[in-house]
């Protein structure tokens, strides 16, 4: 079964506004997470990755969180733009592919 | 500009045919991945490459084959289509194993009628 499940089918949030987007795990082994992107009509696209050595991942208008304690992370994005529109998965490597959790789609208000 | 390209965007069979969904990358990446999205449901890896003529069961096989006669190319094959098989495929590469940061496609909706 899935490792990976996030809390929300959708979030909407106003223009400006911090997204916060979570995600929880199984595994406490598990030590590797990856964020990916998806826009209406594209693949899903690689955002940010970060390894079970760091609590912490800061990318361009974008955090990861992770807090290995309650197996739960978080992707934030700041000021968040209508460009930000998109669903979002968190996703974890196990027997060496990528298992995939079932998706938040963002939907920014102007 | 790395792309991975499916062959189609939309497709429609009638159930029992044979369907033949196709990917192509241009990177010269080792692996290469077929999933299905369903609303709901996620990413659901079907098939996977790590090499050219080498393959792997992934999650929900069942239905499906799959062919990698040359680097690039990895095909997904229906053998003989069902109402439940429409969905939305994605194919992916990566550069190697170990490697997640996965390049997608921009997907193939297949609807079986």
């Amino acid at each position: 079964g899935e490792s990976v499940g996030l809390h929300l089918p959708t979030l909407s949030v106003q223009e400006g506004d911090n997204s916060i987007i979570n995600c929880a795990y199984s595994n406490s082994a598990s030590d590797y997470f990856i964020w990916y992107k998806q826009e209406s009509g594209k693949g899903p696209q690689f955002i940010i990755d970060i390894r079970s050595n760091m609590d912490k991942r800061q990318g361009q208008r974008v955090t990861v969180l992770l807090n290995k304690t309650v197996k739960h992370l978080s992707l934030q994005i700041a000021a968040t733009q209508p460009g930000d529109s998109a669903v979002y998965f968190c996703a974890e490597p196990l027997g060496g592919k990528l298992i995939f959790g079932q998706g938040t789609e963002l939907s920014v208000k102007p | 500009d790395v792309k991975v390209t499916q062959s189609s965007r939309y497709l429609v069979k009638r159930t029992g045919e044979k369907v033949f969904l196709e990917c192509v990358q241009d990177m010269d990446h080792e692996n290469m991945f077929w999933y299905r999205q369903d609303p709901g449901l996620g990413l659901r890896l079907i098939y996977f490459s790590y090499d050219v003529k080498m393959k792997e069961k992934g999650d929900i096989p069942e239905g499906y084959s799959v062919s990698r006669e040359k680097k690039e190319r990895f095909s997904l094959i229906l053998e003989s289509a069902s109402t439940n098989q429409t969905s939305m495929y994605l194919c992916a590469s990566s550069p190697n194993r170990g490697n997640y940061g996965y390049t997608f496609g921009s997907g193939t909706r297949l609807t079986v009628v």
